[in-house]
């Protein structure tokens, strides 16, 4: 039959708002983890990266959190504004060189910055 | 600095034709992968080459080939299309570290 689409998770924050998108990861043997976001017509674009041996690593109006105890991963957006607006991706690498080029994307989260 | 470059950015292909689709990587990059988009499954790895050689391959039936050139550009190719192969292809290259990749915009393909 016809398969499901994905009914991809939304947020929705005013202008200024600081935005926090969620992702569970599945494989506990992944090495880095990254944030990605995609604008409509565009292809994904690479926000942030974290090793597995940390915990936190910041950017310019980003920070990303990791927890491996429970497989979550977070992207925190400070002062969203609305060219934020997109489709936030989250990325997983596992260990190891057989992972070349293999990026396992999670479902997405569709974020929406109102003026 | 050019970013990748993804070519045609539409395609409406036939039932049952076959297709390539182009990719040049960002000068410099020698490893091409490639990503297929749908609504459905979302975001799923096809291959990556490096330096001419194939190093890893999604799940995908043997339809969906790819290469690599000595220049590092790349191109897929699928054959006997299905209505289910409609959705947007994706490049991403990178140096020799496997983390960051920049993607193309993509080629958007209609199987009608």
């Amino acid at each position: 039959g016809e398969s499901v689409g994905l009914h991809l998770p939304t947020l929705s924050v005013q202008e200024g708002d600081n935005s926090i998108i969620n992702c569970a990861y599945s494989n506990s043997a992944s090495d880095y983890f990254i944030w990605y976001k995609q604008e409509s017509g565009k292809g994904p674009q690479f926000i942030i990266d974290i090793r597995s041996n940390m915990d936190k690593r910041q950017g310019q109006r980003v920070t990303v959190l990791l927890n491996k105890t429970v497989k979550h991963l977070s992207l925190q957006i400070a002062a969203t504004q609305p060219g934020d607006s997109a489709v936030y991706f989250c990325a997983e690498i596992p260990a190891g060189g057989t992972s070349y080029g293999k990026l396992t994307f999670g479902q997405g989260t569709i974020l929406t910055v109102h003026p | 600095k050019a970013g990748v470059t993804q070519t045609p950015r539409y395609l409406i292909k036939t039932r049952g034709q076959q297709v390539t689709l182009s990719c040049s990587p960002i000068s410099g990059h020698r490893s091409v992968s490639w990503y297929q988009q749908t609504p459905g499954q979302g975001l799923q790895f096809l291959f990556e080459y490096f330096s001419e050689t194939q190093r890893n391959k999604g799940n995908f039936p043997g339809r969906f080939s790819g290469r690599q050139f000595s220049n590092s550009r790349s191109e897929m190719n699928v054959s006997t299309l299905e209505l289910g192969d409609s959705a947007l292809y994706l490049c991403a290259s990178s140096l020799e570290d496997r983390v960051r990749y920049t993607f193309g915009s993509g080629t958007r393909l209609t199987v009608v």
